[in-house]
């Protein structure tokens, strides 16, 4: 079974560029996460997507946006980018069929973003 | 707000010795769940062990090992027999319950991680 894959895997752009991120879960998992992974701030949780609703968002200013497909497949989504954006971002998905469930969280590769 | 504290951000052993590495967290739920994560250099991060709050039996995972105190809001890692494949940077991180009430909910809080490295 395909893991998780995520696209493209680095992307240079410049302030005040927007970008769009994306991530296939593993196959037949409904739940995706976002991370940002910084040296500074280590990883900080994004948002959380479960059949294309957003079910949990972090302390992330507006700029950063996501959603999800039908098919379970997640975009992020971040507008007049910073300097201070320049991280990696991963995703994970899971099963997430049950309320009170330890599904694991299969991480993605991230996708590196330098913004200059 | 639950926070995950990893106080050493590095730690080096001998290949085949035992290295234990430390987390603590903040909560005031009673049930949640603790994972460490591994992610080693240029590769993609991988679940190493979890634990349930209300699972008194620490869990394992062949060489992997916790010790869970929940009084003293503790969760350390024990390797035994470390590997050269076992150096990577490991991610103390907790996960609230009480989202688990809203279906899909799987939101992680990370501790800052710690960097093992194996010294042949």
């Amino acid at each position: 079974k395909a893991g998780v894959t995520q696209t493209p895997r680095y992307l240079i752009k410049t302030r005040g560029q927007q970008v769009t991120l994306s991530c296939s879960p593993i196959s037949g998992h409904r739940s995706v996460s976002w991370y940002q992974q910084t040296p500074g701030q280590g990883l900080q949780f994004l948002f959380e997507y479960f059949s294309e609703t957003q079910r949990n968002k972090g302390n992330f200013p507006g700029r950063f946006s996501g959603r999800q497909f039908s098919n379970s497949r997640s975009e992020m989504n971040v507008s007049t980018l910073e300097l201070g954006d320049s991280a990696l971002y991963l995703c994970a998905s899971s099963l997430a069929w049950t309320s009170g469930t330890t599904e694991t969280q299969y991480f993605g590769p991230g996708t590196r973003l330098l913004v200059l | 707000a639950q926070t995950v504290t990893q106080s050493q951000p590095e730690m080096s052993v001998q290949e085949a010795e035992t290295v234990t590495l430390s987390c603590t967290y903040d909560t005031s739920e009673s049930d949640y769940y603790l994972f460490w994560y591994k992610q080693p250099p240029s590769r993609q991060m991988i679940l190493v062990i979890r634990q349930e709050a209300y699972k008194q039996q620490n869990a394992t995972e062949n060489r992997f090992s916790v010790n869970f105190q929940k009084a003293a809001k503790s969760f350390s890692l024990k390797i035994s027999d470390s590997q050269l494949g076992d150096a990577a940077m490991y991610f103390c991180a907790y996960r609230s319950s009480g989202f688990s009430k809203i279906q899909g909910a799987q939101k992680l809080v990370f501790g800052q991680g710690t960097r093992l490295t194996i010294n042949p």
